[in-house]
């Protein structure tokens, strides 16, 4: 079965960091782009980062830059997201989503997992 | 990257069709033909229905079909069912080599 499993969120104050992951089982990623989209309660979705096959190339929303990293792992199957210097407005859930090369829409995507930044 | 816009909200009656419309620059739905739309319900992940502008993933109802115009994409859902009350999403590549989604729409079967 395909599958994305995020984990790592929860609660924090601003300031701090946190560090999430997306497990992918049913299919090896090692070709293929990965994704980080964010929604924040009642809102849309928001592009957030996004890295290539062997994490020489990684993109960033400006809201997020020089404050998130995305990295990878291939022999785990598992892709990263660390967040610094969170802010109330990083508040959201966080889906991975995987695309494949030169196929540029978001398929299939993990359930996501829930961060929140408040004092 | 500002997002692209939909309409907050679209109704209709069963059976009926109705359009979402996506509206962006020509940065991003203008230039590329890499226009997706995705389906979420609530407390739920999104998921694919349209990819580049007009293909359906397999198991995708063919009552979905997409469409582009300029700077436009768009989404139709003939014969309007119950189970299409969803929140919808589009989303386009741009020339920024990132990604960009729409404002969100909310589908709703009178």
């Amino acid at each position: 079965e395909v599958q994305l499993v995020e984990a790592g969120g929860g609660s924090v104050q601003p300031g701090e960091s946190l560090r999430l992951s997306c497990t992918v089982s049913g299919f090896t990623i090692t070709n293929s782009w990965m994704h980080w989209v964010r929604q924040a309660p009642g809102q849309g979705l928001v592009w957030v980062s996004r890295i290539n096959k062997d994490g020489s190339t990684t993109t960033y929303v400006d809201s997020v830059k020089g404050r998130f990293t995305i990295s990878r792992d291939n022999a785990r199957n598992t892709v990263y997201l660390q967040m610094n210097s969170l802010r109330v407005e990083d508040t959201a859930v966080y889906y991975c989503a995987h695309m494949r090369p030169g196929e540029p829409w978001f398929d299939p995507w993990g359930q996501g997992t829930r961060v929140i930044v408040s004092s | 990257q500002s997002a692209l816009t939909q309409p907050a909200s679209v109704s209709g009656s069963p059976g009926q069709s109705i359009t979402i419309s996506c509206t962006g620059t020509s940065s991003d739905v203008g230039v590329y033909n890499y226009v997706s739309w995705y389906q979420q319900d609530p407390g739920k992940a999104p998921k694919l229905m349209i990819y580049n502008v007009s293909n359906r993933p397999s198991g995708v109802s063919n009552r979905f079909s997409g469409s582009k115009s300029g700077n436009t994409a768009s989404l139709t859902i003939s014969g309007l069912q119950a189970e299409d009350e969803a929140d919808y999403y589009c989303a386009s590549y741009t020339t920024s080599t990132s990604y960009v989604f729409g404002t969100g729409t909310k589908v709703t079967v009178l």
